[in-house]
């Protein structure tokens, strides 16, 4: 079945260290999207792609940071510059060129110890 | 960027009623509307769609009814069940100059359903 996977489910940090989330669709989606969700929020979104080896700043990009080595791929870094990360991590997918919806994730959670 | 309001935050309905829950939008190039339903702890999931050359559109046991003039979209989810229980978003797709498409997304009305 095609579809976006997100992992892990859970993940916690330590202060100061760095983590990555995975996200991997194949639906041969062009473009990806990294968005955070705090309780009780929507969604604000930190980076996107269109394309192979470029990525945009979305509107809380600092302390985060991302790659499009691969059409399939869009990992999330959360790097320790990013002061408040526990929060619920969503990627999503879409094609380009037709207003289109987005296929989401079923999320990471990620909590700072 | 466009901001993508819900008139409501929290709606109680009984189970078998129908509900209805409200968004609005700013933007009058926006195309393209969608509902996504969010259970605690997962990725949102899509429920129905509407583009901008339509009024209403007609899914199983879910409407969305679109009004351009006041720039309204709605939801109605008819004899409502437990498992509707969930946030519901909308959001707007406005295509910018590169193509990419974009989601401008609602905060998202928590709908819980009365056994």
């Amino acid at each position: 079945d095609g579809g976006i996977t997100q992992s892990p489910k859970y993940l916690f940090r330590k202060e100061g260290q760095n983590v990555t989330l995975s996200c991997e669709q194949n639906l041969n989606h062009d473009a990806m999207y990294w968005y955070r969700q705090d309780p009780g929020q929507g969604l604000r979104l930190i980076y996107y792609s269109q394309i192979v080896n470029d990525f945009q700043k979305g509107d809380i990009a600092e302390g985060y940071s991302v790659s499009r080595e691969k059409k399939e791929s869009f990992p999330l870094t959360v790097t320790s510059a990013q002061k408040n990360p526990t929060a619920f991590y969503l990627c999503a997918s879409t094609t380009i060129g037709v207003s289109y919806g987005y296929t989401f994730g079923s999320g990471t959670r990620l909590t700072v110890v | 960027g466009e901001s993508v309001g819900l008139h409501l935050p929290t709606l109680s309905v009984q189970e078998g009623d129908n509900s209805i829950i409200n968004c609005a939008y700013s933007n009058s190039a926006s195309d393209y509307f969608i509902w996504y339903k969010q259970e605690s702890g997962k990725g949102p999931q899509f429920i129905i769609d509407i583009r901008s050359n339509m009024d209403k559109r007609q899914g199983q046991r879910v409407t969305v009814l679109l009004n351009k003039t006041v720039k309204h979209l709605s939801l109605q989810i008819a004899a409502t069940q437990p498992g509707d229980s969930a946030v519901y978003f909308c959001a707007e797709n406005i295509a910018i100059q590169t193509g990419a498409n974009n989601l401008f997304f609602g905060t998202g009305t928590r709908l819980t359903v009365i056994p």
